[in-house]
């Protein structure tokens, strides 16, 4: 059975610093691209970050690029995110998701298949 | 970076009516889109990718098409269980976006 399982959320002030974990299990890890997606209170969800399978490629939506950064370790199944200087805005319940990406005629096709449970960020003094 | 914008933001609608969310990206996407659906508390669930190919283990009622940049997602008879949040997603190009969600309610 596939399991995502994010650890690490919290309350920090504005500026700080927090690191998310997603440990996986029940499927290749090393072989899965992975991505990190938030829903803030109130909004809609928001892809953050992705990494190929192998780290060597990372993405990031505009507002984090410079702050956040995307990482994994294949020898332990685990995925990471680390945040400096957070904002506000980047309170939410983020979740890590494993993208069964699939190639067809050329083109990539993404398939978010299986995702955590999310773990909660809050940036408030 | 490409914008979604999805239609409508919200709906109320009963059991067994078939509704219609449309998607429309700002440039052509192919079809390469996905639809996403979220309940709240819980992580979103795939449905649908390539546009219109069902995810495995999802209801056939749940149906999609489209191409380039205007994308539909069907539910042909609401169920109970699908009153939710639906989200359409371009993974054309990075950085991937979502459209803004529609709430589908009870009526």
């Amino acid at each position: 059975e596939v399991q995502l399982v994010e650890s690490g959320g919290g309350l920090v002030q504005p500026g700080g610093s927090l690191r998310l974990s997603c440990t996986a299990s029940g499927f290749t890890f090393s072989s899965s691209y992975m991505n990190w997606v938030r829903l803030a209170p109130g909004k809609g969800l928001e892809w953050v970050a992705s990494i190929k399978p192998d780290g060597s490629e990372k993405n990031y939506v505009d507002s984090v690029k410079g702050r956040f950064t995307i990482s994994r370790d294949n020898a332990k199944n685990a995925l990471s995110l680390q945040m400096n200087n957070l904002r506000a805005e980047d309170t939410a319940v983020y979740y890590c998701s494993r993208d069964q990406a699939y190639g067809r005629g050329g083109y990539y096709y993404s398939v978010f298949d299986h995702w955590g449970q999310g773990t909660l960020v809050t940036v408030s003094s | 970076a490409i914008q979604m914008t999805q239609s409508p933001s919200s709906l109320s609608a009963s059991v067994g009516d078939r509704i219609t969310i449309t998607c429309r990206a700002s440039q052509d996407i192919r079809d390469i889109l996905g639809w996403y659906q979220q309940k709240p508390g819980k992580a979103p669930k795939v449905l649908i990718h390539a546009a219109s190919t069902l995810q495995s283990g999802v209801s056939s009622r749940f149906s999609g098409s489209g191409s380039g940049t205007d994308f539909t997602l069907t539910i042909s008879s609401l169920q109970p269980e699908d009153f939710a949040t639906y989200y359409c997603l371009q993974d054309y190009s990075y950085p991937l976006t979502f459209g803004q969600g529609t709430k589908v309610e009870i009526k």
